[in-house]
């Protein structure tokens, strides 16, 4: 079936602009998540939605970022007045419940580059 | 202490060999585990959850020690396409929360 899939695949934006990324997991999947990865560096959690639920928004870095997802489809990413900082590798994924486990299956990320 | 830690190699090691990555985790309410492997500019990939009991996926087996809170991932007979970062990943009580390790990279050689 389909996997995980996010738009757009590269984003090159101005210093100050606003993005907005986009993450299409897989149908069923009640679980999404995203993740930023800087160049050479490992997975920094950023934030999780659980169906209804209240999402976790404990790893965003700052309020420039926020996140919204419709039910259990897709989710968007926004980051508001980019700095160059915030040049990363964009991660989603999505899990379902499997005997107690939640394995998460992640899209092909969106590479972010502030210029 | 970072909640997910690991050695950050890179192992290098000849096809065939026999390699061991572990893993250590503070959070002693953790409850499930998982071992991902990720190629250079590609994403995270599931290669095997972690039980309690232990448990094998053809040249892989993954171990638990909660006691010590630590996962091991064995490779036995490396192939050049095992040569990736490989995650280990701690989900808090409740499944959802989700911490990542820094990764092990693997380069297996000809």
């Amino acid at each position: 079936g389909a996997g995980v899939s996010q738009s757009p695949s590269n984003k090159v934006t101005e210093k100050g602009k606003d993005v907005e990324l986009r993450c299409d997991p897989i149908s069923g999947h009640t679980a999404l998540y995203w993740y930023r990865q800087r160049l050479g560096q490992g997975l920094e959690f950023l934030i999780y939605f659980q169906g209804n639920s209240a999402p976790d928004k404990s790893g965003l870095p700052s309020d420039r970022f926020s996140a919204e997802r419709t039910g259990e489809s897709v989710s968007t990413l926004t980051i508001q007045r980019t700095q160059q900082e915030d040049s990363a590798v964009y991660l989603c994924a999505s899990s379902v419940r499997t005997s107690g486990y939640h394995e998460q299956y992640f899209g092909p990320g969106t590479r972010l580059t502030v210029t | 202490r970072k909640e997910v830690e690991q050695d950050p190699g890179p192992f290098n090691v000849p096809e065939g060999a026999t390699v061991a990555f572990n893993c250590t985790y503070s959070n002693s309410a953790s409850q499930s585990f998982f071992w991902y492997r990720q190629d250079c500019r590609k994403e995270p990939k599931l290669l095997m959850s972690v039980y309690s009991s232990g448990n094998e996926d053809g040249r892989f087996t993954a171990q638990l020690n909660r006691a010590s809170q630590y996962i091991s991932l064995l490779i036995r007979d490396s192939k050049l396409s095992d040569s990736a970062t490989y995650l280990c990943v701690v989900n808090e009580a409740g499944g959802f929360k989700t911490i990542f390790g820094a990764g092990t990279r693997l380069f297996v050689k000809a």
